[in-house]
């Protein structure tokens, strides 16, 4: 059964700064790993997909690492700003592309201005 | 990517009554799938809509409790019925769209508490 770990489970940074959430995962064979944003109450918005052939991706001052062998992916946040505060989870979806999603608790980023 | 559109974005309820939460996609998708998120967790997943047949339910989800509609291929509803304080969780309506992969996205969920 797969299960996925999220640390820290909080960060609270200050304003500025670069830094890395972690995401593990027990069953390395999965189909991809995507990384979501979550405001308090709110629903996800997608941030990143990263396919299990691809060892990373960048959407301006994020970038997702992806290392399937080792059951590990890191969403580094670049020049953090107090507009990303939220809650960031990470899913992954088992090989076969339909199989349903297993989330991280999530780790909740708080950047102070 | 999907456009989605939930509704209510939340509300309060009283013990035994019924709430349905209303989900509307920009485009059409062949499955629609509901979640929830008990305060402090991590998703869960509820159930599976396909239009034209019966919702597929996971493990520890009954029908009973929350039956789904899905009329078209935009549109679904969950209810959650004979609520419990237990209940109290954001629902969340979610599909997918395949690409170079398949991409989740995620409506901005409903907010249930009950009293």
């Amino acid at each position: 059964k797969q299960e996925v770990t999220q640390i820290p489970a909080a960060l609270s940074v200050p304003e500025g700064e670069n830094l890395v959430l972690n995401c593990s995962f027990t069953d390395s064979a999965i189909y991809n790993l995507q990384w979501f944003r979550q405001d308090p109450g709110k629903g996800l918005t997608s941030l990143l997909l990263i396919q299990s052939s691809q060892r990373e991706q960048t959407s301006g001052r994020l970038n997702a690492s992806l290392d399937k062998s080792s059951g590990r992916s890191t969403l580094y946040i670049a020049a953090s700003q107090p507009g990303d505060s939220a809650t960031y989870l990470c899913a992954v979806r088992r090989e076969g592309g339909s199989e349903k999603l297993v989330f991280g608790k999530g780790t909740k980023l708080t950047v102070n201005p | 990517s999907a456009v989605i559109s939930q509704k209510p974005s939340r509300d309060i309820c009283q013990r035994g009554t019924s709430l349905t939460i209303q989900c509307q996609v920009d485009s059409q998708v062949t499955m629609m799938f509901w979640y929830r998120q008990q305060p402090g967790q991590s998703l869960t997943l509820i159930a599976t809509a396909n239009q034209g047949s019966e919702a597929t339910y996971e493990s520890g989800f009954v029908i009973d409790k929350f039956p789904i509609s899905r009329p078209n291929l935009t549109f679904s509803t969950l209810t959650v019925s004979n609520m419990s304080p237990e209940d109290s969780s954001i629902y969340l309506c979610s599909v997918e769209k395949r690409g170079v992969g398949t991409e989740a996205f995620f409506g901005q969920g409903t907010r249930l508490t009950v009293v």
